[in-house]
């Protein structure tokens, strides 16, 4: 398997559970994004980790919570979203240098309810 | 802060008509240039980019762009287009003193009759 892989590719919940978005990538790169992309806005980066480590969080709300184990895995935590959470989670990795592509995932949609 | 627009929301073009879609930044410097392609349900993927040296760039699917200094543009283009192009294309900007923040353009979206 190749490239930037997202599960779940959808997801519905409702505001107090708790899920998990997460990401995988096989392509060897030190850095790792959460973006979050809602229907005529922006693309907004949300975290970005370069060798596991945080290093840009743009104020994001508490009820987003990531966490990277290793260079290869990322996960987004969920708890108590609101409806305006519902959007496209993607994930992207590169090289982690602005001059690096970004590879993305296909990402996953999120419903709140 | 670095910014970037694309002052068209949505772009309509018959198959083999030639296509130019706009982008235009805000940064002090020359920043590193992307423009990225969305298909419906899919991710990003990389068209092309611009770092230094030649101005026009040669990308992926027979697109090109090239970077005006003078403008702050970054503009699109293809000569012919195939009913697969259309998509969402996105311009986004990098620089060294960012790091790993990427900015994002709003997006054109590119519907193409047949």
């Amino acid at each position: 398997e190749t490239g930037v892989t997202q599960t779940p590719r959808h997801l519905v919940m409702g505001m107090t559970n708790k899920k998990s978005l997460k990401c995988e990538q096989h392509l060897g790169h030190n850095a790792m994004y959460w973006y979050k992309q809602s229907a005529k806005k922006p693309l907004e980066l949300m975290f970005v980790y370069s060798l596991e480590e945080r290093v840009e969080n743009n104020s994001v709300p508490s009820r987003f919570s990531p966490e990277c184990p290793n260079s290869s895995h990322l996960f987004l935590h969920l708890h108590t979203l609101q409806p305006e959470d519902s959007a496209l989670y993607l994930c992207a990795s590169s090289r982690g240098d602005s001059t690096g592509e970004l590879f993305f995932g296909e990402g996953s949609r999120l419903t709140v309810l | 802060a670095q910014s970037v627009t694309q002052p068209d929301i949505h772009i309509t073009v018959s198959e083999g008509a030639s296509l130019e879609l706009r982008c235009n930044y805000s940064y002090g410097a020359t920043p590193y240039l992307f423009w990225y392609v969305q298909s419906p349900g899919q991710g990003l993927q990389l068209l092309l980019k611009y770092f230094s040296g030649d101005t026009l760039v040669q990308g992926i699917k027979g697109f090109e762009a090239e970077f005006k200094r003078s403008q702050s543009s970054f503009n699109l283009r293809k000569p012919s287009v195939h009913w697969s192009d259309a998509a969402e294309y996105f311009c986004a900007v990098g620089a060294p003193d960012y790091g790993q923040n990427f900015v994002f353009g709003p997006g054109t979206r590119l519907s193409v009759l047949p």
